[in-house]
């Protein structure tokens, strides 16, 4: 069975400085989804970024890029140029291509403290 | 477009009391799902339904959990007989369609927390 892992339970960050965020995972098939989604204190979650395995470039949506490297099961967030409004939990989650896109597979979450 | 509505935001109940979860999908979306998420854990999912029909439950506890979505009308999270453990965050979320590869993205609510006295 998949599982996935966020081993940092609490980051801070100073504004405007850039912050990484690890997630790793297990699973023994070669092509999956994976996503990282921000829960504000509103506790909406709202989608971040997303990668296809199959793709070896990295995704990037504005100051949020991934570092995927498939051999390690590693999918870290980093985000730039970190604001106020970017304080929250982030959760790392993955989908296999054989389950529906209800069916994602999520970590416990980090919360990302933003240093004024 | 308001997004995933739900409501309340934050459900107080005692100990034998019912609580009715209510979520309204996005508008175009007939696909709805919701999520529990425990303190310090991930959400997991609960249950799929589309308009009259429960899709997969597999997710949900077999006793005191329901769910519905009616032709008209919000989505219902319905927990009979509530216990402390049911005090968690209740997520819904909704799509436009599912099973595609590599296909939609899920839109979630602001979620309802459940705190059971």
């Amino acid at each position: 069975a998949q599982t996935v892992t966020q081993s940092q339970p609490e980051m801070s960050v100073q504004e405007a400085e850039t912050v990484t965020l690890s997630c790793t995972y297990d699973t023994s098939e070669s092509d999956y989804y994976l996503f990282w989604y921000k829960q504000p204190p509103s506790r909406q979650m709202i989608l971040v970024i997303r990668q296809e395995a199959y793709k070896q470039q990295n995704a990037t949506e504005n100051r949020f890029s991934v570092n995927f490297q498939k051999a390690a099961k590693s999918f870290s967030l980093k985000i730039s140029d970190s604001q106020l409004g970017d304080a929250a939990m982030y959760f790392c989650a993955y989908r296999s291509p054989m389950d529906s896109n209800y069916q994602l597979i999520w970590g416990a979450g980090t919360k990302l403290i933003i240093k004024p | 477009n308001a997004g995933v509505m739900q409501n309340p935001r934050h459900l107080v109940r005692r100990r034998g009391q019912e609580a009715r979860l209510r979520c309204s999908p996005m508008k175009g979306h007939s696909h709805v799902y919701w999520y529990r998420q425990l303190p310090e854990e991930g959400l997991k999912f609960m249950v799929y339904l589309q308009k009259e029909n429960i899709i997969d439950e597999s997710g949900m506890p077999k006793e005191r959990f329901s769910a519905e979505f009616p032709k008209e009308g919000p989505s219902i999270l319905r927990i009979q007989q509530v216990v402390r453990g049911d005090s968690a965050a209740y997520f819904c979320a909704s799509s436009t369609r599912t099973g595609e590869y590599g296909a939609n993205v899920l839109t979630f609510g602001a979620g309802s927390r459940l705190t059971v006295l």
